[in-house]
């Protein structure tokens, strides 16, 4: 069974950092790119980043650029963002998602439960 | 335009059938993929691809495209469908990118 599991979340002032990890499992992790997503309450869904299987490729939204770090560590099978200088705007659910691409046009996400951050001093 | 535009509500009479859309740039190249939210919970894929279901959705759940503009449809909609919807592709760039959403209310 595919699982991914975020842990991670909690509450941070203003300005601080946090560390979120993205552990898979029921699959083989190193083939399949992956991506953070993250919904503020009540908003919809907002892509945050994406990491190629390797690692070598990657992208970020504009509202998290020079702020957060995705990574990787295909030998421990986990997905990690790391979010510096946090902002109220930030507090979220984070999703660890799974980009299972079917033909190149034709691309799905598989997700994980999530992981609440809040923003708040 | 990496954007993808979905009407933000949508009602349906019980056992009728409903169309929610979706439309963007980047549908003209990628296919839409279609989530369902519920309250507290993830999303869960309904649609990926020119139609296709995973496992456990209902058959009353489908897909179609055409041009700049993606469909999902439930034909026959249940009580339980009641959430809201989310279309999702990738941008040109290579990222992805969702829309607004569309809550749907089972009447």
């Amino acid at each position: 069974e595919v699982q991914l599991v975020e842990s991670g979340g909690g509450l941070v002032q203003p300005g601080g950092s946090l560390r979120l990890s993205c552990a898979a499992s029921g699959f083989t992790f190193s083939s399949y790119e992956m991506n953070w997503v993250r919904q503020a309450p009540g908003k919809g869904l907002e892509w945050v980043s994406y990491i190629s299987s390797s690692g070598s490729t990657i992208y970020y939204a504009d509202s998290v650029k020079g702020r957060f770090t995705i990574s990787r560590d295909n030998a421990k099978n986990s997905l990690y963002l790391q979010m510096n200088s946090l902002r109220a705007e930030d507090t979220a659910v984070y999703y660890c998602a799974r980009e299972v691409v079917v033909v190149p046009a034709a691309r799905y996400l598989g997700w994980g439960q999530g992981t609440l951050v809040t923003v708040s001093s | 335009s990496s954007e993808l535009t979905q009407d933000p509500a949508v009602s349906v009479a019980l056992g009728q059938t409903v169309r929610i859309t979706c439309q963007g740039d980047s549908l003209r190249s990628y296919y839409a993929s279609w989530y369902q939210q519920k309250p507290g919970q993830a999303p869960v894929l309904v649609i990926y691809g020119k139609n296709n279901r995973p496992s456990g959705i209902p058959d009353r759940f489908s897909g179609s495209s055409s041009g700049n503009t993606a469909s999902l449809t439930i034909t026959g909609a249940q009580a339980e469908d009641e959430a809201d919807y989310y279309c999702n592709s990738r941008d040109s760039s290579g990222n992805q990118v969702f829309g607004g959403g569309t809550k749907l209310t089972v009447l």
